[in-house]
């Protein structure tokens, strides 16, 4: 079974802060997504890193995928009360995803 | 387009009932799963499904079964409902995307159906 850890599990931040949140495993993916979880809603999907040093950006969110396939991270700059969520990383492919604990991220005004 | 479609969003039940939670896709997706979502444990497949007539085991399959008679409807039957399975359930679906080393699959997911069994 492939694990995927994030870290922080729960973070608290001012507006207009920058924050990193990260996803490791031991295993190695052909792909990696984030998502983002509002209360009461399903995931919603961010984006799909799928190359080894890959790096995309959304706006003010900034997606790596580690050299190894092993670990993504997502940064964000400039937080805004918007930005709070549940972020999950998924890896996997098909219906069959495995999913991270998920961080929790509070941006305060 | 409504997407995925899960009812109900609430449900309460009694140790030993049974229920069907209901989920049906209008995006003619090949793919469809059911996760279940627990504090500090992030989704965890339950059971899943490649095509109509086609289902699996997840990780967590114990206690629910699924069938897939058509693309659109995958329902997830809680068979005698047990207090570990109160929970926040979704139903997704998925589709190929992409060419080639760049070929992945994107999903979609429901709005939940939270259970509690009592």
């Amino acid at each position: 079974t492939q694990l995927l850890e994030q870290s922080p599990q729960f973070l608290s931040i001012q507006e207009g802060e920058n924050l990193t949140v990260y996803c490791n495993s031991s295993s190695v993916f052909s792909s990696l997504q984030w998502y983002r979880q509002e209360p009461g809603e399903g995931p919603v999907l961010l984006v799909t890193v799928v190359t080894g040093g890959e790096v995309k950006k959304l706006k003010r969110l900034t997606f790596q995928f580690g050299d190894a396939r092993k670990d993504s991270s997502l940064h964000i700059t400039a937080a805004q009360p918007g930005d709070t969520g549940l972020y999950l990383c998924a890896g996997g492919v098909g219906s069959r995803l495995t999913f991270g604990e998920g961080t929790q991220l509070t941006v305060n005004p | 387009n409504a997407g995925v479609t899960q009812t109900p969003k609430f449900q309460v039940l009694k140790t030993g009932q049974s229920m069907t939670l209901q989920c049906a896709q209008d995006m003619n997706h090949e793919y469809m799963s059911w996760y279940r979502q627990d504090p500090g444990m992030g989704l965890r497949l339950i059971h899943y499904s490649v095509g109509a007539g086609i289902t699996d085991q997840g990780e967590v399959p114990n206690g629910y079964n699924v069938s897939r008679s058509t693309t659109e409807d995958f329902p997830l039957r809680l068979l005698s409902a047990a207090p570990s399975q109160t929970s926040v359930y979704f139903c997704a679906s998925s589709y190929w995307t992409g060419t080639g080393s760049s070929l992945v699959t994107e999903a979609f997911f429901g709005q939940g159906t939270r259970l509690t069994v009592v």
